[in-house]
């Protein structure tokens, strides 16, 4: 089955400065990568997402990038901001497995005003 | 519109109990699936419902773990008899349709706690 592992584990960065993280996964079969963010007590929420057809997804300051080939995708946060501090999962699914997500171990990230 | 609804949202309870989870969709979500998001690690998915038929249950511990959708709509996850390992929050997820690239919405979670 996939696998997605994903790094660092925690990430610590100040106010201004810009975040990434990085997933690669197993499955070259996998077409489907969103990333959720998930805050302290609270449910995982969807913040951006990427198909494999498309290379690159911005959405403000956040953006997703995609490498099929080494089956890698990253997402970058510029301009952080205290209320960006959160755990961020990403994951990835493919048609053929039921669209079942699997997520990476998660992403830490502080923001240090 | 109203999210994914879940109930009760903590629970603690002595191992060898039974416990059970309630999960209410969002309306004219056809699919949903139950989550188990051990401390620290990512969710990992415990079964994948398209309306009342299971699509997916292959990480389901089925000597101790059910779920069932009976009408297509709530769903229930039981666990008996609990072990200390099932301490985790339990997440309850819909989708509009079991499609690629659909977006999938979590309820605010279950967090059990065995003793």
């Amino acid at each position: 089955g996939e696998n997605v592992e994903q790094h660092p584990s925690t990430l610590s960065v100040q106010e201004g400065d810009s975040a990434v993280i990085k997933c690669t996964y197993s499955d070259s079969a996998s077409n489907y990568f969103p990333w959720y963010k998930q805050e302290l007590g609270k449910r995982p929420q969807l913040i951006i997402d990427i198909r494999s057809n498309v290379g690159e997804k911005k959405d403000q300051r956040i953006a997703v990038t995609l490498n099929k080939t080494a089956k890698h995708f990253s997402l970058h946060i510029t301009e952080t901001q205290p209320e960006d501090s959160a755990v961020y999962f990403c994951a990835a699914s493919r048609k053929a497995a039921g669209n079942k997500l699997t997520f990476g171990g998660g992403t830490r990230v502080l923001v240090k005003p | 519109e109203a999210g994914v609804a879940q109930s009760p949202r903590y629970k603690i309870i002595e191992k060898r109990q039974s416990v059970a989870f309630w999960c209410n969709p969002i309306s004219g979500h056809a699919t949903l699936y139950w989550y188990q998001q051990i401390l620290g690690q990512g969710p990992k998915l415990l079964i994948q419902f398209q309306n009342n038929g299971v699509v997916d249950d292959s990480q389901l511990p089925k000597d101790r773990f059910s779920a069932e959708r009976l009408k297509g709509v709530d769903s229930t996850l039981k666990i008996q008899p609990a072990k200390l390992e099932d301490s985790a929050v339990y997440l309850c997820a819909s989708s509009f349709i079991l499609a690629a690239y659909n977006e999938q919405f979590f309820g605010p979670g279950t967090r059990l706690t065995v003793l």
